[in-house]
């Protein structure tokens, strides 16, 4: 069983449009990440989240951490072909220090 | 600056055959991360460095995996009698402590093909 769920797998939009990536758990987290990994690359980190409840936004992105930390979403506002990309999301279970990643969702965003 | 760099880029290999895989860790940073990533399957934690020893290496898929880092910095993970399931990518991340506090910066990735 994957510990971090994530959905969709794969989206398609079209630039301008709107999208929300969401990221599930029963776990709690003390902290959780967001990568964007292009091909061929390792993934680069986005954002870090450690409260619940916590709402942190770079430029078009709004990152969202659950109340009782165990979800996140990313919703991204009038998307760009730039942002094609696989989205990952990232945790540390409370009490370890290991990092468990989603499988990640493919964005594309057409022009 | 220099980031983490892996070599080789690419490496095809036959069923059997052992691989080592290189990561440079950016300079300073004491934690180092192996992860695999295959198909479909997200990114899968191997085992952990602080300093030279791996406090974790719980996500070692079996006894043909191994890893070792020298002088606190450059890493090598070995894969003995490789099959053809463990064709993937395998990623290096360092961090200056420790993944609770620590950015994970990662590398491009080694590109493994096992024929």
């Amino acid at each position: 069983t994957q510990l971090l769920e994530q959905s969709p797998q794969f989206l398609s939009i079209q630039e301008g449009e709107n999208l929300t990536v969401y990221c599930n758990s029963s776990s709690v987290f003390s902290s959780l990440q967001w990568y964007r990994q292009e091909p061929g690359e390792g993934p680069v980190l986005l954002v870090t989240v450690v409260t619940g409840g916590e709402v942190k936004k770079l430029k078009r992105l709004t990152f969202q951490f659950g109340d009782a930390r165990k979800d996140s979403s990313l919703h991204i506002t009038a998307a760009q072909p730039g942002d094609t990309g696989l989205y990952l999301c990232a945790g540390v279970v409370a009490g370890s220090y290991q990092l468990t990643f989603g499988k990640g969702t493919k964005l594309s965003v057409i022009p | 600056g220099a980031g983490v760099s892996q070599s080789p880029s690419n490496k095809v290999t036959e069923k059997g055959k052992d691989v080592e895989l290189r990561c440079d860790p950016i300079s300073g940073h004491t934690a180092l991360y192996w992860y695999r990533q295959s198909l479909g399957q997200g990114l899968e934690f191997l085992i952990y460095f602080q300093g030279n020893s791996a406090p974790d290496k719980s996500g070692l898929p079996s006894d043909r995996f191994s890893a070792e880092r020298t002088g606190g910095s450059v890493s090598t993970l070995t894969i003995q009698r490789t099959q053809q399931e463990d064709s993937a990518v395998y990623l290096c991340a360092s961090s200056l402590v420790s993944a609770l506090v620590g950015t994970q910066y990662f590398g491009p990735g080694t590109r493994l093909l096992v024929l």
